[in-house]
């Protein structure tokens, strides 16, 4: 069964931490997305990664950084957590191109409280 | 940008009931794909329907697309209380390679 493993479900930090959501794909897929999820917007995409070492942002990249050393390995990297940083952040990938039929698979979630 | 944006945002239905929610797009696309979320859980990938397409079924599920009113729907038949869920629409505008975007969604509750 295919597998995207967000290595934490729910965290709590404060104004001014370093945080790193991890995101792990067990499919071999190229690329990976990180979005984060507010009530009534849906889905925002941060930023993603066709590639190891490759990324491409997002609609929101602003106050997020990625890296990508591994193909199967995609972090989020808040430098200085922000209270509007509170959110679902949702990792998730897919083989083929996204646009062209590549459905993509979801983690279940970080819920990250930033106080 | 939002690309997509679900109607209704929420709909009440009873078990047995169809349920139907549409999703309106800006740009052009190459194809438009229905997700499914359980509360506080990630997102499921329902159904895809291409450009070329007009209408998809996959089980209870049925989808049409409408390319010249930028509009899709998702229709659920026969609804369950397992079918209480967020369904959102997801585009990618031919002109933004890979970038796959989500609507709002419609939160649906099927009453048994």
């Amino acid at each position: 069964d295919v597998k995207v493993t967000q290595s934490s479900r729910y965290l709590v930090k404060r104004t001014g931490e370093k945080v790193f959501l991890e995101c792990v794909q067990d499919m071999d897929h190229e690329n990976m997305f990180w979005y984060r999820q507010d009530p009534g917007l849906g889905l925002r995409l941060i930023y993603f990664s066709y590639d190891v070492k490759m990324k491409e942002k997002g609609d929101i990249p602003e106050g997020y950084s990625v890296s990508r050393e591994k193909k199967e390995r995609f972090s989020l990297i808040l430098e200085s957590a922000s209270t509007n940083q509170t959110s679902m952040y949702l990792c998730a990938s897919t083989r083929g191109l996204a646009g062209v039929g590549g459905e993509l698979f979801f983690g279940e979630g970080s819920r990250l409280t930033v106080l | 940008s939002q690309q997509g944006e679900e109607d209704p945002q929420a709909l009440s239905i009873q078990e047995g009931e169809n349920a139907t929610m549409n999703c309106s797009y800006k740009t052009s696309i190459n194809n438009l794909q229905w997700y499914r979320q359980n509360s506080g859980r990630g997102l499921v990938h329902l159904i895809l329907i291409r450009s070329n397409e007009r209408e998809k079924h996959s089980g209870r599920l049925r989808v049409t697309l409408d390319t010249s009113k930028k509009s899709s729907s998702l229709l659920i038949t026969a609804s369950r209380a397992a079918d209480t869920a967020s369904y959102f629409c997801a585009t990618v505008a031919t002109d933004s390679w890979g970038k796959l975007q989500f609507g709002a969604g419609t939160q649906v509750v099927v009453t048994p």
